[in-house]
């Protein structure tokens, strides 16, 4: 059965430093969302992306995050500049018309 | 903006017994209640979803419940098994045409004792 794959699985960083998670979707999806979760608490929910836009974000997704769909295949999020508060478990999600969202196996980020 | 409480935290149930786990949401316009199970170190695995044009939705041994009035919808496992534990997320959507975010409740880890 295809999956949602997360590269790399685990990022240690310093502060201030930029990150890149990837994410290769399943083959027919067309839409994409970022979510992360710190430790303990809910997942929420980041950024959807659909035809290389960025169709909805939320309050947490500001101009230190970025997202993209470089060549065709990988989504990524960058994240500029870390902060410790970065600290997290990062998930892809993508789903095709459907409204079922898959989700890859995450990235857990460590800001130090 | 939505907002979804999930309960218990946390619950244990003997093997063979019923689990059921409880959500609410806050925005009448949410129409879409999927739940995800997540296991240590892997991301959430869709186990069942309703549109809340449907009021149950039965898969095996479980069973997802939706009272649109009273804005709660519930998850019932029959007949656990130690492979049920595990953490299991509720979410709320509204679905449109590019966004269909999803709105997590704050997880409930599931312990099946054997």
């Amino acid at each position: 059965e295809p999956e949602v794959t997360q590269t790399p699985s685990h990022q240690v960083t310093q502060m201030g430093q930029e990150v890149i998670l990837r994410c290769v979707p399943i083959s027919n999806h067309l839409y994409f969302y970022w979510y992360r979760q710190i430790l303990g608490q809910k997942v929420e929910f980041l950024v959807s992306f659909y035809n290389n836009e960025i169709s909805e974000k939320s309050e947490i997704f500001d101009d230190q995050f970025s997202v993209e769909r470089p060549d065709g295949s990988n989504f990524t999020l960058k994240i500029r500049s870390t902060k410790l508060e970065d600290s997290a478990m990062y998930f892809c999600a993508t789903r095709t018309v459907r409204e079922t969202q898959y989700f890859g196996p995450g990235t857990r980020l460590l800001v130090l | 903006g939505e907002n979804v409480e999930q309960h218990p935290s946390t619950l244990s149930v003997q093997e063979g017994d019923s689990a059921v786990i409880k959500c609410t949401y806050s925005d009448s316009a949410s129409n879409y209640f999927p739940w995800y199970k997540q296991e240590l170190g892997k991301g959430p695995q869709l186990i069942i979803d309703i549109r809340s044009n449907v009021g149950e939705k039965k898969d095996q041994r479980i069973a997802v419940t939706l009272n649109k009035t009273a804005k709660h919808f519930s998850l019932h496992i029959t007949e656990t098994q130690p492979e049920d534990s595990a953490v299991y997320f509720c979410a709320a959507s509204t679905i449109m045409e590019y966004g269909n975010k999803l709105v997590f409740g704050a997880g409930t880890i599931l312990r099946v004792k054997s």
